[in-house]
């Protein structure tokens, strides 16, 4: 398994165009979750999800951020409109329910940059 | 509400000398934590979690309720310990928010 693929791997883009980054989880994994992750606050959970359906969605800053599942091998989280408070980067995870449940492993992780 | 609290931004070492990585949390519940690690230029992914009560790479890590503590300790460093480590806390028995901290950059010197 190549593990869990997220894309594009570096993403710049002006203030207000929409950004969509991608992520396709572990085959066999039934929760997939969004992290971003900044100097200054760290990892912070943005939204998961457990067989496709959103659990908690908390952690989404506004509006301007949206995330969906749908299917099990594919998820993608949009910013629209982007702002410059936005650089970070973004990780997806996934886990396999049980007792390895909190056994994240995550992708290689979405730059994005919001000039 | 979770919360898990690393106190120190960059903790700065010695080859050969002991590490310790605080970590401190809150929950009204009954925690599992972990640390995960992120080495440069590879992906997040765990380092060890307190119910399994292991050493990893000599590291070790025991939750203290008393203290609400989780700190992680090797005795002697290693400059290819030096990383990004994230202590992290979630409901136990449960999928549920895994809540990271702020995360500490340990710089292991030669």
């Amino acid at each position: 398994d190549a593990g869990v693929i997220q894309s594009p791997r570096h993403e710049v883009t002006e203030m207000g165009q929409e950004v969509t980054l991608r992520c396709k989880p572990i085959s066999g994994h039934d929760y997939l979750f969004w992290y971003r992750q900044t100097m200054m606050r760290g990892l912070e959970l943005l939204i998961y999800f457990n067989n496709n359906v959103p659990i908690d969605d908390s952690g989404m800053p506004e509006d301007r951020f949206s995330a969906k599942m749908p299917n099990a091998s594919f998820s993608t989280l949009k910013i629209q409109p982007s702002e410059p408070r936005d650089s970070a980067v973004y990780f997806c995870a996934s886990s396999l329910s049980g007792t390895g449940a909190n056994v994240l492993t995550f992708g290689a992780g979405s730059r994005l940059t919001v000039l | 509400a979770q919360r898990v609290t690393q106190p120190e931004k960059l903790l700065s070492v010695f080859k050969g000398a002991p590490v310790e990585l605080k970590c401190n949390y809150s929950y009204s519940g009954s925690p599992e934590l972990f640390w995960y690690v992120q080495y440069s230029r590879q992906r997040l992914q765990l380092l060890l979690r307190h119910i399994s009560r292991e050493s990893i790479k000599g590291f070790t890590a025991d939750l203290n309720k008393g203290e609400t503590s989780f700190h992680l300790k090797k005795p002697f460093a290693q400059e290819e310990d030096s990383a990004m480590y994230y202590c992290a806390l979630s409901r136990r028995g449960a999928t549920n928010k895994l809540i990271f901290g702020t995360g500490t950059l340990l710089a292991v010197q030669p």
